[in-house]
Parts: C-alpha cells; sequence; structure tokens
C-alpha cells in the first residue's frame, strides 16, 4: 500500500515571497515517481512538478523546485516569487506502478496569495 | 502532454436516477483512470479502464454502481448509477503519459449535484 500525508491544510504567502509545502509518503516499491499537482478554483488538475525516485538531483520547473529527501520519505514544494496565480489547493501525489499505476493523493494543500 | 474533454461539465439530477459522464483524449492511451474528489477532499480513484478489458475497481467501488465503458483508445464513459446526494461529487478522468505509466493527466471534471 501505498499513502501520502500532507500536514498543511492551508497556507499562506505574500506576494513576491517564497513558500515551501510539506508532503511525506510512504511506499515498499524501490521504483516510483512523486508529483505536485495543482487545482485552482477552474478545477482543472495541472502538474506543477515530478520527481523520479531513483535521481538524486531535486527537480525544478522555473519558480518550483522540490526537496526530495528519499531516506526521510519527505517531497516538499517550494514556489519562489509566489504570484496570485499560484494560488490553488496544491495536492502531493505518489505512483509506485504495480498492477494499475494508480496515483495515490495527499488530502492537499490550499495555498492563498496575498497582494 | 494529452488534450482531454469531458462532458457534462456540471449536472443537476434526481436522486435515484443514472448519469453517464464521458471522457474523450486527443490521442491513443492504454489506460483510463476515473477519480472522485468529494467536497473538499482529495481524489480517490474508482477505476482503471483498460481497452478491452474489463475495469479494475478500486476497494469500496462496485461495477453495478459505477459502470465503465472503454470502447477504444481514446474514449470511455462512467456511470453513476441509481444516484443518492452522497455521489455529489466531482468526477475526473485521467489518462496516463505517452509511453509510459508513470504520470496523469486530467479532464476538466463533471461536477455533480444530486437532489
Amino acid at each position: 500500500a501505498q499513502t501520502v500525508t500532507q500536514s498543511q491544510p492551508e497556507m499562506s504567502v505574500q506576494e513576491a515571497e517564497t513558500v515551501t509545502l510539506s508532503c511525506t509518503y510512504d511506499t515498499s516499491e524501490s521504483d516510483y515517481y512523486l508529483f505536485w499537482y495543482k487545482q485552482p478554483p477552474s478545477r482543472q488538475m495541472i502538474l506543477v512538478i515530478r520527481q523520479e525516485a531513483y535521481k538524486q538531483q531535486n527537480a525544478t520547473e522555473n519558480r518550483f523546485s522540490v526537496n526530495f529527501q528519499k531516506a526521510a520519505k519527505s517531497f516538499s514544494l517550494k514556489i519562489s516569487d509566489s504570484q496570485l496565480g499560484d494560488a490553488a489547493m496544491y495536492f502531493c501525489a505518489l505512483n509506485s506502478g504495480g498492477s494499475n499505476y494508480k496515483l495515490t493523493f495527499g488530502k492537499g494543500t490550499l495555498l492563498t496569495v496575498n497582494p | 502532454s494529452a488534450v482531454i474533454s469531458q462532458k457534462p461539465s456540471r449536472d443537476i439530477c434526481q436522486r435515484g436516477t443514472s448519469l453517464t459522464i464521458q471522457c474523450q483524449v486527443d490521442s491513443q492511451v492504454t489506460m483510463m483512470f476515473w477519480y472522485r474528489q468529494q467536497p473538499g477532499q482529495s481524489l480517490t480513484l474508482i477505476a482503471t479502464a483498460n481497452q478491452g478489458s474489463e475495469a479494475t475497481y478500486e476497494s469500496g467501488f462496485v461495477i453495478d454502481k459505477f459502470p465503465i465503458s472503454r470502447p477504444n483508445l481514446t474514449f470511455s464513459t462512467l456511470t453513476v448509477s441509481n444516484m443518492s446526494p452522497e455521489d455529489s461529487s466531482i468526477y475526473l478522468c485521467s489518462v496516463e503519459r505517452a509511453g509510459g505509466w508513470d504520470e496523469q493527466y486530467f479532464g476538466p471534471g463533471t461536477r455533480l449535484t444530486v437532489t
């Protein structure tokens, strides 16, 4: 079984500042993938960033970066220079493969960006 | 990434009735997934639909309640049968990344309200 835990139901950040969203996970697999998805009020799920477990280097996509700590099973998302458009629900997700390659999601963190 | 559309985008239904949700992808994919997102909650996988085979349901979801069709590599339907107010949710379909199982792209979702 795979689990994903997001311990911050809500976070807020000032525009142009940096915020870090936390995520921990558990899986017995050695080959897996981690993701952060963004869901704005329009409800469209948008992939923000991905991390392959076999890669030691942390993934980066423009203002978004992750801190992947494999031994600690931690996968946090850092948003730099926060913008109003970053306001959304952020979900951490894990795919360990297996029989149906399903994604397991955390409960989400609602990010508010204050002008 | 794939372009995914869902119909209807939203609906209000009477209890005891059924609603069929359509998911169309602009490219051929092997696996399609159906998720439920209850109000204020995270995403929960209902089932995985492979073309040419029966859908695989997750624990807590049964075919009689959520029958799924997958007639070809670009289309799937999910029916929510004999609806009750507890079925009020957003239903999302997703597809795996072309050539890989790790990443999924999501449709815009169908917001269902049962009265």
